[in-house]
């Protein structure tokens, strides 16, 4: 069964660092790149990173570029979101979501049930 | 402001046809694929339609779209309680090298 499972979020205090991870099963990791989404409460979805399927593409949306930095790892089938200089409007649902092709330019065919990151002092 | 623009609501009583428009520009809708989600309340968002017009096995035939330009919408036909969601378009932007989703559409079946 294909699932993205997240872990990692919490109360933070603004300007704090915290990492979130994305761990995959039930397909073929390194076949897939592998975005994070988030949805602050009561708002829309905002995409928020991609990382192609073997690491070499990082893209950012320009609110967490320089702030926040994606890698993964695809002999552990994770993917990481480290997030710097927190604000509060990073406050937010995180979703980790599968691109349904190896890069840039696709959409998003699987989502995990996210994990909440409060920033707040 | 998203890049992408849709209605904030749409409503309509069982049964009914519907259609949420998707707008945008040459840089994402003109020239990449249109993604539709369905997002009920509490929950993660499901994949409702990819690469402008695929249904993914298991979505009901109600659900069809499609993309014209620099714009795409979504039918959903014969109108349930169930579908009251919000409903997501995602593209590709070439200009912003990133991902954008539309506002979301907030859908009431009356």
């Amino acid at each position: 069964q294909v699932q993205l499972v997240e872990s990692g979020g919490g109360v933070v205090q603004p300007g704090r660092s915290l990492r979130l991870s994305c761990a995959a099963f039930g397909f073929t990791f390194n076949d897939f790149g592998i975005n994070w989404v988030r949805q602050a409460p009561g708002k829309g979805l905002e995409w928020v990173a991609l990382i192609s399927y073997d690491g070499t593409d990082q893209y950012y949306a320009d609110s967490v570029k320089g702030r926040f930095t994606i890698s993964r790892d695809n002999s552990k089938n994770t993917v990481d979101l480290q997030m710097n200089g927190l604000r509060g409007d990073d406050t937010a649902m995180y979703f980790c979501a599968r691109g349904d092709g190896s890069g840039s330019g696709y959409g998003i065919d699987v989502w995990g049930q996210g994990t909440t990151v409060t920033v707040s002092s | 402001q998203s890049v992408v623009t849709q209605p904030p609501s749409a409503s309509g009583p069982p049964g009914h046809r519907l259609t949420i428009s998707c707008s945008g520009a040459n840089s994402n809708i003109g020239t990449n694929y249109v993604h539709w989600y369905q997002q009920l309340p509490g929950t993660a968002p499901k994949l409702l339609i990819s690469r402008d017009n695929q249904r993914p096995s298991g979505v009901p035939d109600r659900f069809s779209a499609s993309k014209s330009g620099t714009s795409a919408s979504l039918a959903i036909s014969g109108l349930r309680s169930e579908d009251e969601a919000d409903y997501y378009c995602s593209v590709w932007d070439d200009s912003l090298r990133g991902t954008v989703f539309g506002g979301g559409t907030q859908l009431t079946v009356l």
